[in-house]
């Protein structure tokens, strides 16, 4: 399996920071990433796939780039909305996610 | 608008087996691919497998091998994920989510869109 790690995997931020998330693969995946928002009792969300396409209904304000083994999430400027966990997940082979990446108010 | 809503908490017993339901509504069932996806209490994510109801054919992760049965209704628009021999690991809640993209004979290429609201099935004696 490919395996995605994320990190860090948590951190504090403030509203209007910039927020930059890594997600590094076992072995190179192209461009066959997607990122997910998950807040506690919910679902994740998906917010970008094919590594930088926003998912329609995103806010800009989420970008992804990267492609091989190396790939990031930022946010430009945090909002509340915006505190919960970042999953990556490949689907060059099998669908994999990686850890998450939980961002706190700081 | 794509919704997949998904049946009630369950208990059960070690040994046991649990089946989940996954109803879509607002979309194109029969063509979109429905995998299911768990999470262990405070855990990550953890892809199950998957299948496309237009074909009836199921792909599963290597993990649940033997353990796990995916189907789908095309008449009622419903997914069901059966997990079989539960252990205490298997508590987690499990999603139903629809899949973006392709499977082969050896990899499926999914990712995706619009998910359930979750069933948490915990297994205890």
């Amino acid at each position: 399996a490919i395996r995605m790690t994320q990190s860090p995997s948590s951190f504090s931020a403030s509203t209007g920071d910039r927020v930059t998330i890594t997600c590094r693969a076992s072995q190179g995946i192209s461009s066959y990433l997607a990122w997910y928002q998950q807040k506690p009792g919910k679902a994740p969300k998906l917010l970008i796939y094919a590594a930088s396409t926003l998912q329609s209904g995103v806010p800009s304000r989420f970008s992804g780039s990267g492609s091989g083994t190396d790939f990031t999430l930022t946010i430009s400027c945090l909002q509340s909305e915006d505190f919960a966990t970042y999953y990556c997940q490949q689907y060059y082979s099998y669908p994999f996610f990686g850890g998450g990446t939980k961002v706190e108010i700081k | 608008q794509v919704q997949l809503v998904q049946s009630g908490a369950e208990v059960k017993k070690p040994g046991s087996s649990v089946k989940v339901s996954c109803k879509a509504s607002g979309g194109t069932f029969s063509s979109y691919a429905i995998s299911w996806v768990r999470q262990a209490p405070g855990q990550g994510l953890e892809w199950m497998g998957g299948i496309i109801p237009i074909f009836g054919t199921a792909n599963y992760a290597q993990k649940f091998q033997g353990r796990v049965t995916i189907t789908a209704d095309e008449s009622t628009s419903t997914a069901y994920m059966e997990l079989s021999s539960l252990r205490s690991e298997d508590t987690a809640v499990y999603y139903c989510a629809r899949s973006l993209g392709y499977c082969s004979s050896t990899s499926c290429l999914y990712y995706f869109d619009y998910w359930g609201q979750g069933t948490l099935v915990t297994v205890s004696s």
